[in-house]
């Protein structure tokens, strides 16, 4: 079973500033996928990464994919109230017809 | 285009009872899978539909079934309810013609199993 740990569990911070999150596995994947799930909502799919130190921007925020295709980062810029959310990385997991997903980094930003 | 429904939102249960969840996938899609998400465990795949054919399955007891209907639409059955199987549950569709099997997800069914 492929795992995705994801770090940290929790952030709590204030607007304005800067954080990174992480998502790492042992495993090597072919694709991997950055999602945010708001509060009684399903999540949403922000972005995939598919090559080795691929870097991808989506207005503040910026993903990464390891070299080795092995794990992943986000890192936002200027946190805004908005960007709360649960934030969860997800890869092919054993079958391109199933996904695995991390436990999630929950980011609470306050005014 | 319409996002995927789910239906019902919510949903209260008692122990032993038997519930079906429904979910409309994007217009197009054919890929459909269910998803539990507890606060513990967080998301966990319990299969996927492609075709009204399941081609995946995660690591749940056979309580959990599903089926998918010649429109794409899918249902999941959970029989003999237990206390643990209070969680949100998540379709998502998929449009196959991708590569990496990006899922657009539903709002969710809140289970609540008293």
């Amino acid at each position: 079973t492929q795992l995705l740990e994801q770090s940290p569990q929790f952030l709590s911070i204030q607007e304005g500033e800067n954080l990174t999150v992480y998502c790492n596995s042992s495993s090597v994947f072919s694709s991997l996928q950055w999602y945010r799930q708001e509060p009684g909502e399903g999540p949403v799919l922000l972005v995939t990464v598919v090559t080795g130190g691929e870097v991808k921007k989506l207005k503040r925020l910026t993903f990464q994919f390891g070299d080795a295709r092995k794990d992943s980062s986000l890192h936002i810029t200027a946190a805004q109230p908005g960007d709360t959310g649960l934030y969860l990385c997800a890869a092919p997991g054993g079958s391109n017809y199933k996904l695995t997903f991390g436990k999630g980094t929950l980011l609470t930003v306050n005014p | 285009k319409a996002g995927v429904t789910q239906t019902p939102r919510y949903l209260i249960k008692t122990r032993g009872q038997q519930v079906t969840l429904s979910c409309s996938p994007i217009s197009g899609h054919r890929s459909v899978s269910w998803y539990q998400q507890t606060p513990g465990q967080g998301l966990q795949f319990l299969f996927e539909y492609f075709s009204e054919t399941q081609r995946n399955k995660g690591n749940f007891p056979g309580r959990f079934s599903g089926r998918q209907f010649s429109n794409s639409r899918s249902e999941m059955n959970v029989s003999t309810l237990e206390l643990g199987d209070s969680a949100l549950y998540l379709c998502a569709s998929s449009d196959q013609g991708t590569s990496y099997n990006e899922q657009f997800f539903g709002p969710g069914t809140r289970l609540t199993v008293l």
